[in-house]
């Protein structure tokens, strides 16, 4: 069965670059969210889409921004990127309830 | 979500022993739990979920027991097997809002075989 993808699964940046993450969802998921979750931590939300507009807002920084296609992939843009940043970064899509998580995009910042 | 820092709470057990993972949430008003298995360098997978209109729910291998009164979960699995060795994690959704899980602390399961 299709997962969520998500790409790239490990990026290295430098403090004060710019990084963009990507997902694609199930097919035919019309939800898309985005987590951040730090080493030894759970993982927060920070924004979600439903039908390429935005419907939810966590614990995102003004520094980053998020928006969905109308293929329904869905771009995380992180801007002035900070060492506190680094973090494991999921996508998870659903249909209804039931949410499905991709395997995450490890960011580094340097 | 809580923060949990850099320590989760461990759990070890055998291989063939019964686990117990609980977990305490924080809003009276939320009305969907979800349990989560995420294993190393992997996303959250869904295990199993409860509604606050029933106390306990069963799958395969795993119960969850919701006690509201205290607000309270627990996770239940059975045989344990080393390929249960995961950080196990629950999740709250509020009533009446959109269905964001909000995930809490998680705990470490090590199956020793």
């Amino acid at each position: 069965a299709a997962g969520v993808i998500q790409s790239p699964r490990h990026l290295i940046k430098e403090k004060r670059e710019t990084a963009t993450l990507k997902c694609y969802p199930i097919p035919r998921h019309d939800t898309v969210y985005w987590y951040q979750q730090g080493p030894g931590q759970d993982p927060q939300f920070l924004i979600s889409f439903y039908e390429k507009m935005q419907s939810d807002k966590g614990s995102i920084p003004d520094r980053f921004s998020a928006q969905q296609f109308s293929d329904y992939h869905s771009e995380l843009n992180m801007s002035s990127l900070e060492l506190g940043d680094s973090a494991l970064y999921f996508c998870a899509s659903s249909y209804l309830d039931e949410q499905f998580f991709g395997p995450g995009t490890r960011l580094t910042v340097l | 979500g809580e923060s949990v820092g850099l320590h989760l709470p461990t759990l070890s057990v055998q291989e063939g022993d019964n686990s117990i993972i609980n977990c305490a949430y924080s809003n009276s008003a939320s009305d969907y739990f979800i349990w989560y298995k995420q294993e190393s360098g992997k996303g959250p997978q869904f295990i199993i979920d409860i509604r606050s209109n029933m106390d306990k729910r069963q799958g395969q291998r795993v119960t969850v027991l919701l006690n509201k009164t205290v607000k309270h979960l627990s996770l239940q699995i059975a045989a344990t097997q080393p390929g249960d060795s995961a950080v196990y994690f629950c999740a709250e959704n509020m009533a009446g809002g959109s269905y964001i899980p909000t995930f809490g602390r998680g705990t470490s399961l090590i199956v020793h075989p």
